[in-house]
């Protein structure tokens, strides 16, 4: 069964960092690419990252482009998202999900709070 | 980037009716569109992919349409379960984009 568990949010200043993880796990690690999306309270989902299955290819949302990394360790079967920099409007619940063109299996979440 | 716009952006309707979300790409996306179901505190459910494929243990009353600008999600015969929030979401391109979302709540 396909497992995706998100950690790493929490309550950070303007202009502080974090760092989220995704663990996967009833899935072949390596053969996926993967992809963060958030979602802002009580808005829309917005697409932020994806990071191909060998890690060599990686794309971002203008709106993170330069702040925000993603990173995979296969080894630990673990995805990563570096967030720097970070605004009021990077609030959110950050979603790790399977895949790069739909995502059929969806971690349940992890909540970011930026504010003074 | 793509933009995705849904029509209505909140419906209210009964069980047993047919419903019908439209989404509308702002350029032609082939049918590289797929459809989520969302309850609150939970994370999007796959419906529909490829426009009109239906994602695996999905009932048969949900149903996609389209290609190109215009899509559309229909529910046959609305069950109590389906009161929920949809999106649409294009993968023709990067970035990835969604729809703002289409809230089906009970009349």
């Amino acid at each position: 069964q396909v497992q995706l568990v998100e950690s790493g949010g929490g309550l950070v200043k303007p202009g502080g960092s974090l760092r989220l993880s995704c663990v996967a796990s009833g899935f072949s690690f390596s053969d996926y690419y993967m992809t963060w999306i958030r979602q802002a309270p009580g808005k829309g989902l917005e697409w932020v990252s994806v990071i191909s299955n060998s890690g060599k290819y990686i794309y971002y949302a203008d709106s993170v482009k330069g702040r925000f990394t993603t990173s995979r360790d296969i080894a630990k079967n673990s995805l990563f998202l570096q967030m720097n920099s970070l605004r009021v409007e990077d609030t959110a619940v950050y979603y790790c999900a399977r895949g790069d063109w739909v995502f059929q299996s969806w971690g349940q979440g992890t909540l970011v709070v930026v504010s003074s | 980037a793509i933009q995705l716009t849904q029509s209505p952006s909140s419906l209210s309707a009964s069980v047993g009716d047919r419903v019908t979300i439209t989404c509308r790409a702002s350029q032609g996306i082939s049918s590289a569109l797929a459809w989520y179901q969302q309850k609150p505190g939970k994370a999007p459910k796959l419906l529909i992919y490829d426009a009109s494929s239906l994602e695996s243990g999905v009932p048969s009353r949900f149903s996609g349409s389209g290609s190109g600008t215009d899509f559309t999600l229909t529910i046959s015969s609305l069950q109590p379960e389906d009161f929920a929030t949809y999106f649409c979401q294009q993968f023709n391109s990067y970035p990835r984009s969604f729809g703002q979302g289409t809230r089906l709540d009970v009349k």
